[in-house]
């Protein structure tokens, strides 16, 4: 069974750095593509990043570009995702998320459990 | 790129059907058929629906559909049960090489 678990949340400062980190298992991690989504405090899902099964490739969404970089692991089944310029909008609980080989069929079966940032 | 349109609220009674729109634009939700639909109860993990329009997960119910027509994607509930109040987001791929949410629609079985 697939599973994923996020870790790196926490308190920082506006303008502050973070990594968030994804350890998978249950799964070949290298022939999926994976994806980071955020979900602030009482709001919707928003799609943050995404990147390719052998990290050669990798998709941000428009609030991100730029300040925020996926990365992946695949010796260590992990997904990264560091974060920085930091701004208070960035307030929300970051999940990721297994995909498809190609990141855009948005089939996200498996879920991780979420870690919360707060920028303040 | 700007979210995908979903009503707020939808409702109805059990038994019955229910169907939550998802409007986007030709680049995105009406260019593509890859068209998810995820369902997240309170302080739960979304869950996948309904992925490429219309097919449905394995273990996911056949209460649940999912069709497109020109730039809206539609997600039907039929004979709502009390388990199916919850959030429900539709999702697609854009031209812009991104994946874009819909704003969310809350079901409330009455």
């Amino acid at each position: 069974e697939a599973q994923l678990l996020e870790s790196g949340g926490g308190l920082v400062q506006p303008g502050g750095s973070l990594r968030l980190s994804c350890a998978a298992s249950g799964f070949t991690f290298s022939s999926f593509a994976m994806s980071w989504v955020r979900q602030a405090p009482g709001k919707g899902l928003e799609w943050v990043s995404a990147i390719s099964g052998n990290g050669g490739a990798t998709y941000y969404g428009d609030s991100v570009k730029g300040r925020f970089t996926i990365s992946r692991d695949n010796s260590q089944n992990t997904l990264h995702l560091l974060l920085t310029s930091l701004r208070a909008e960035d307030t929300a609980v970051y999940y990721c998320a297994k995909g498809r080989p190609w990141f855009g069929d948005n089939y996200f079966d498996c879920w991780g459990q979420g870690t919360l940032v707060t920028v303040s | 790129q700007s979210a995908l349109t979903q009503p707020a609220s939808v409702s109805g009674s059990p038994g019955q059907s229910i169907t939550i729109s998802c409007t986007g634009t030709s680049s995105d939700v009406g260019g593509y058929k890859y068209v998810s639909w995820y369902q997240q109860h309170p302080g739960k993990v979304p869950k996948i629906m309904i992925y490429e329009v219309s097919n449905r997960p394995s273990g996911v119910s056949n209460r649940f559909s999912g069709s497109k027509s020109g730039n809206t994607a539609s997600l039907t509930i039929s004979g709502l049960q009390a388990e199916d109040e919850a959030d429900y987001y539709c999702s697609s791929y854009t031209s812009s090489g991104t994946l874009v949410f819909g704003t969310g629609t809350k079901v409330t079985v009455l």
